[in-house]
């Protein structure tokens, strides 16, 4: 089945630093790929489209400037998350579809716990 | 936006039996699905469900649709203990899948 392969799964960093969280669909061409953030025991929040070869589509109240996505390829996108700040610590999860439809699934990446210290 | 909002939130049961959980939605939908996701880990697609279909059947997974109601239900059968886990549904409308809050099945061996 389609595989998305997200990496680091871990990361620390000190306050102020920049993090980038890499996602990868390894045996199928995602035109799209979805960032969400989760809290501890909640559901997971979309933070953004990202679109291949254009602008990322950020939700309301998400921070386009702290939370950079670049999609430059079929096969990546990478989420850096810039100055990063104690309350930025989550746990971040990308996923993609691996047809241009709207009912198929969507496959995920097995998630980053962010830690700012 | 659209969000899914499943009840209850928090499910133990015993090995063998079965688990149900509800969700509902607020706007018009493409498809409704379900996924599984373990602790600390991504989420596992478990089934999906067109804004036209009723019912769905995936091994021991039976999900229900009902979109005049705007509801969906998925049913767990013979549960066993690797099913503990949090299942959330999602909804997908413009092109975007909104998550409802997720139930949190605990199944005792």
């Amino acid at each position: 089945g389609a595989v998305v392969s997200q990496h680091p799964s871990r990361v620390i960093c000190k306050s102020g630093t920049s993090v980038k969280i890499e996602c990868r669909s390894l045996d199928f061409q995602a035109t799209t790929m979805f960032w969400y953030r989760q809290f501890p025991k909640q559901s997971l929040m979309l933070m953004a489209t990202s679109n291949e070869g254009s602008k990322a589509t950020y939700e309301q109240g998400v921070e386009k400037d702290k939370f950079l996505i670049n999609h430059a390829s079929l096969t990546l996108s990478t989420l850096t998350v810039t100055s990063a700040h104690p309350e930025d610590s989550s746990f971040y999860i990308c996923s993609a579809r691996d047809q241009v439809s709207y009912n198929s699934p969507l496959h995920f990446g097995n998630g980053t716990r962010l830690t700012v210290t | 936006s659209q969000q899914g909002e499943e009840d209850p939130q928090a499910l133990s049961i015993q090995e063998g039996e079965n688990a149900t959980m509800n969700c509902s939605y607020k706007t018009s939908i493409n498809n409704l699905q379900w996924y599984r996701q373990n602790s600390g880990r991504g989420l596992v697609h478990l089934i999906l469900i067109r804004s036209n279909e009723r019912e769905k059947h995936s091994g021991r997974l039976r999900v229900t649709l009902d979109t005049s109601k705007k509801s969906s239900s998925l049913l767990i059968t013979a549960s066993r203990a690797a099913d503990t886990a949090s299942y959330f549904c999602a909804t997908e409308g413009n092109n975007r899948l909104a998550f409802g809050k997720g139930n949190q099945v605990v199944v005792i061996p």
